[in-house]
């Protein structure tokens, strides 16, 4: 099974502010099979970006996704206030799928 | 637009088996263009694969639950369920049911609104 580490666990930043979240894997996520996801409180995750590095459908361009192997990166260029949210990394090229704990983004 | 609903008890008794049920509207269950999954959520915790199913009915288990979980389509009703057997309180989650394409690279792209289920007598 593929453990996936993020880190930080809590990133305190203001709106305007870049975030940088990282996601590491115990072992090399096949074909960069890596995802992002966000949620916020009392809503099922929501995908931004797969296969490391593209967005999905209708996610805004300060989202993106860079990394392969065991080390992903997902950066939001300019925080907006919805943004503050809990972002977890998930890998799914090999069975069984697993997620990352999160790393929750919250205003400073 | 694939949109996709869980039901089933909010309540199940510790032993008991706990199933639930996902409506897929605005596609159809039997198109080999999508994956279907299951996901959970204990409270204030993160996220756990339970499992996946094709529409042809191969399906795939997170080991740590197969011995307890079966995963089936019901094509005339544009649905596919969850059962988990013998359950206990750790158990108690938000399940969430979701879809991805059916290309390797595709993630999980579309989910539920989620349903709480609590294991408790």
């Amino acid at each position: 099974e593929i453990v996936l580490t993020q880190s930080p666990g809590t990133l305190s930043l203001s709106p305007g502010e870049r975030a940088t979240l990282s996601c590491r894997a115990s072992q090399s996520v096949s074909s960069s099979y890596l995802a992002w996801y966000q949620q916020k409180p009392g809503q099922a995750p929501r995908l931004l970006i797969y296969g490391a590095s593209s967005r999905a459908t209708g996610i805004p361009d300060r989202f993106s996704g860079s990394g392969s192997g065991t080390d992903f990166t997902l950066t939001i260029s300019r925080l907006e206030p919805e943004d503050f949210a809990v972002y977890y990394c998930q890998q799914y090229g090999s069975s069984p799928l697993t997620f990352g704990p999160g790393t929750k983004v919250d205003i400073k | 637009q694939l949109q996709l609903q869980e039901s089933g008890p909010g309540l199940v008794k510790p032993s008991e088996t706990l199933s639930l049920t996902c409506t897929v509207s605005g596609g159809s269950i039997s198109s080999s263009s999508y994956y279907w999954g299951w996901i959970r959520q204990p409270p204030g915790k993160g996220l756990e694969w339970i499992g996946s199913i094709y529409y042809s009915g191969s399906t795939y288990y997170n080991p740590s639950l197969k011995s307890r979980v079966t995963i089936s389509v019901d094509t005339s009703k544009n649905q596919f369920s969850l059962k988990l057997s013998s359950v206990t309180a750790a158990d108690t989650a938000v399940y969430y049911c979701a879809s991805k394409g059916y290309y390797p690279r595709d993630a999980f792209d579309i989910w539920g609104q989620g349903t709480m289920v609590t294991v408790s007598s």
